[in-house]
Parts: C-alpha cells; structure tokens; sequence
C-alpha cells in the first residue's frame, strides 16, 4: 500500500463548475500539506501550503486537511479550462523535508 | 515568487555519454534541493537530497555512483547521469527549499533526458 493514495481521474468537468480533489495518507508523522499543479512537459507549481489540521483559502482555492480521518482535499471554484492539469498533493512530517507525493489526478475542465 | 530554473530543458544523447543537468535557484538561496524522477502519467519519484556543501542524501535503490549530484553554491546544484543508457530516459525535475524562511519547495520546469 502506498504511503500517500490519490484517484488518478481523469475528472472532467464542465466550465464554472468545483472541482473536487482529495488524498489519504497512512503516515500519521505527516504535518505539512501542499498541493502542486503540473501541466504536461512541466515542473509542478506550488497552489497551497497547510500545516497541521484546518482549512485555507486563496482566492478560488480552498484546502482541507482532517489529521483525525488522514484525508486531505482541495477545491477550485469556477473551474476554468486553463485549470485542466495533474494536480499532485504532497506532504512531509518537518517543515522542508523532503516530500511523498501522491499518483496525482487528471483533471480536464471543459469549455 | 521563487523561481527555479533547470538547463537543459531537452537532451538527447547516445548510450554510453554522461548528461549533467543543472538546477539554479534564481532569486532565493538554497540549502537544500532535491532531485526527482517522474516516468510518463506517474508522480515524481524522489532520487536523492543535495544540501550545499555536503554529500547528497540518496533514497534506497538510487545508485549514487551512476547518479552524481554536487551540490557546491547556495543557488546551483548539478545531476550528473553517467554512462547512461535507455532505461535512464526520464523527466528529471529539481525543487528548492527556501533558506530565508519558507519552507516550501519550488520546482524547476523539469529536464527531459532521452538516450538513444
């Protein structure tokens, strides 16, 4: 069993719609949470940076982190085209450690 | 934001030739990088931690003789990938961790190595 577990999709969704993205873990040590997005042929971006248990939001972002239940997740409002990516959670037991990513999901946003 | 930069993008070389791939934290200092592998539809898989000044870290099953990583300034570290052969042809991709302060890691755009 991996460490870290994510649907790999793909998820298509219409134009406007929440995209619903989440991950589990097993590794209860796992104190800081990250979202990156990666569009094809190209190196992830950093979307959010939680530490410990609660919620964050920035701008059409949201991310969830629920320690009890090991089960992160993010939502994108108003999804737009451009929001078609892998979308890869990753997470650490120190800040700046390195990281263990999940599968990644596809995600597909269509017009 | 902090921008990390991987050089070459795009390498294609014969079997049997050494690549070395190098990874520039541009407007930030970094202590730390990190190198990963990321096969096609796969997550990254991390190779190997270079802190500045000291021996990289390897993850078990990396080869640390065929994989060199230096790691000799606070902004550059280099992936040097010996006597390479087909089954090397990967997406290899760097991040950075901020020493200012922030934790994060920033990824670089990634290098695409193909041996022929």
């Amino acid at each position: 069993q991996k460490e870290v577990e994510q649907d790999p999709g793909p998820l298509s969704v219409p134009e406007g719609a929440i995209v619903s993205l989440n991950c589990t873990y097993s590794n209860s040590a796992f104190q800081y949470f990250m979202w990156y997005r990666q569009y094809s042929r190209k190196g992830p971006e950093l979307l959010m940076y939680t530490y410990s248990s609660g919620n964050k939001e920035d701008g059409r972002f949201t991310a969830q982190v629920d320690k009890s239940s090991k089960y992160i997740s993010l939502f994108i409002r108003d999804s737009q085209p451009s929001d078609s990516a892998t979308y890869l959670c990753a997470m650490s037991a120190a800040a700046g450690n390195k990281l263990t990513f999940g599968g990644g999901t596809r995600v597909l946003v269509k017009p | 934001g902090a921008v990390v930069s991987q050089h070459p993008s795009r390498v294609i070389c014969k079997s049997g030739t050494s690549v070395k791939i190098e990874c520039r934290s541009l407007d930030f200092q970094a202590t730390t990088m990190f190198w990963y592998r990321q096969f096609p539809k796969q997550s990254l898989m991390l190779m190997a931690t270079s802190n500045e000044g000291s021996k990289a870290t390897y993850e078990q099953g990396v080869e640390k003789d065929k994989f060199l990583i230096n790691h000799a300034s606070l902004t550059l570290s280099t992936l040097t990938v010996t006597s390479a052969h087909p089954e090397d042809s990967s997406f290899y991709i760097c991040s950075a961790r901020d020493s200012g302060g922030r934790y994060e890691q920033f990824f670089g755009p990634g290098t695409r190595l193909t041996v022929l």
